[in-house]
């Protein structure tokens, strides 16, 4: 079936330093890759998205990259900060039914 | 404000006492899901909808029951709950059209003794 697996499962950066955060999934039509963010006894928040059509997406400290040949794609947060702080969660969706699979999550600190 | 509202936020309880875990959504998205959250599984699928009336499972859907006779509201049901349905649930909801992102309740914590 459909899996997304996430890599690594902690992650341990100083302050200042970049954290990236690599995820596979295995169903090759899947056509839409959002990353969470969710902080202890929150809900996940979306922090970025990128489609098929598109290769890299950056958003201020934040950008991913998608590899389709690969079926690979990565989260990168450079400059990080304490608040950066979280569990990250990638995430595939493809196909009409709209689910999105998730990966198992990647507990990042950033140490001050 | 745009938001998915999920009720209860806490619910302790016991065996086999059916319980209704709420959500609503007033964003006029057709699709609904309703995910549980376990340490080191992720997020996983129970039951999603993608409009009125129109429901199916996901990965682990054992053990719950939802509907969805309105657009805003998808209720997730445990007829008879166990302990190993002790968990962190979340509701979720976007647009079927397009690939937009999912928004997410703020949670339910509960526990089944």
């Amino acid at each position: 079936g459909e899996n997304v697996e996430q890599h690594p499962s902690t992650l341990s950066v100083q302050e200042g330093d970049s954290a990236v955060i690599k995820c596979t999934y295995s169903d090759s039509a899947s056509n839409y890759f959002p990353w969470y963010k969710q902080e202890l006894g929150k809900r996940p928040q979306l922090i970025i998205d990128i489609r098929s059509n598109v290769g890299e997406k950056k958003d201020q400290r934040i950008a991913v990259t998608l590899n389709k040949t690969a079926k690979h794609f990565s989260l990168h947060i450079t400059e990080t900060q304490p608040e950066d702080s979280a569990v990250y969660f990638c995430a595939a969706r493809g196909g009409a039914t709209n689910k999105l699979i998730f990966g198992t999550g990647t507990l990042l600190a950033v140490q001050p | 404000e745009a938001q998915v509202t999920q009720n209860p936020r806490y619910l302790i309880t016991v065996t086999g006492k059916k319980l209704t875990v709420t959500c609503s959504q007033n964003m006029n998205h057709e699709y609904m899901s309703w995910y549980r959250q376990d340490p080191g599984l992720g997020l996983r699928q129970i039951y999603y909808s993608m409009n009125v009336e129109v429901t199916d499972k996901g990965d682990v859907p054992e053990g719950y029951k939802v509907s969805r006779k309105e657009k805003r509201n998808f209720p997730l049901i445990l007829e008879s709950p166990s302990p190993n349905q002790t968990s962190l649930y979340f509701c979720a909801s976007s647009p079927t059209r397009g690939n937009q992102p999912q928004h997410f309740g703020d949670g339910t914590r509960l526990s089944i003794l």
